[in-house]
């Protein structure tokens, strides 16, 4: 039962257009949403959050939004840069199950020089 | 200086083995985590864990323990270990209030033959 959805396994954007990455969620006790960024054979990096009481969070190229009526937040990329090809994760909090994260399967973004 | 370091990256080792997994974070951080990432690319959280607190994803199996003999390391420990537990297996930290933003450690890729 997969609490947390990206639906697109991959996307593929011209260098300098908007990448929008989209993530789908079940559990309205989430309170807390990441956006994680992974190279191979690394880590997961953190991107950006937002708390469920917000529905944007811009830092710097990411913006993320967040509709709560829907259970749906995008990642939106802008400009896309080659430097942001990578799998991008999308995560939540559940307030009463500590500070673990649940976690999307991931979506594949291609930026074409 | 990397923040959370793990130990080995790679680890190959035969069914019925046991074997343990490191990991150090130098970022103060209060919490530590497991995480696991199977063959479809899904990272699912095994184990929160503070000075005060562990907690377990009630899906993981009594094989698999964690240790923390101070609060800079939390070690996985896995017994009798299976084909299915061939996974890469990420440590995490977070601190504080904004828990939810987690840093991940590189990786460990775990192969049981």
């Amino acid at each position: 039962d997969q609490q947390v959805k990206q639906n697109s396994p991959s996307l593929s954007v011209q260098e300098g257009r908007i990448s929008i990455l989209n993530c789908d969620y079940t559990n309205s006790m989430f309170d807390y949403f990441l956006w994680y960024k992974k190279y191979p054979a690394e880590g997961p990096t953190f991107l950006i959050s937002i708390s469920s009481i917000k529905d944007k969070n811009e830092d710097g190229r990411f913006t993320v939004f967040l509709n709560k009526s829907a259970k749906h937040l995008s990642l939106h990329i802008v400009p896309s840069q080659p430097g942001d090809s990578a799998v991008y994760f999308c995560a939540a909090r559940d307030n009463n199950a500590g500070n673990m994260l649940t976690f999307g399967g991931g979506t594949r973004l291609m930026v074409k020089p | 200086d990397t923040a959370v370091s793990q130990t080995p990256k790679y680890l190959v080792t035969q069914m019925g083995n046991d074997k343990s997994i490191k990991c150090e974070q130098n970022l103060g951080h209060d919490t530590m985590y497991w995480y696991k990432q199977d063959s479809k690319k899904f990272l699912k959280i095994m184990f929160s864990y503070n000075n005060k607190e562990l907690i377990i994803n009630e899906t993981v199996p009594n094989r698999f323990s964690p240790k923390s003999p101070d609060k800079a390391h939390l070690n996985l420990h896995i017994n009798s270990l299976e084909l299915g537990d061939s996974a890469v297996y990420f440590c995490a930290s977070s601190q504080g209030i904004r828990a939810y933003e987690q840093y991940f450690g590189p990786g460990t890729r775990l192969t049981v033959t």
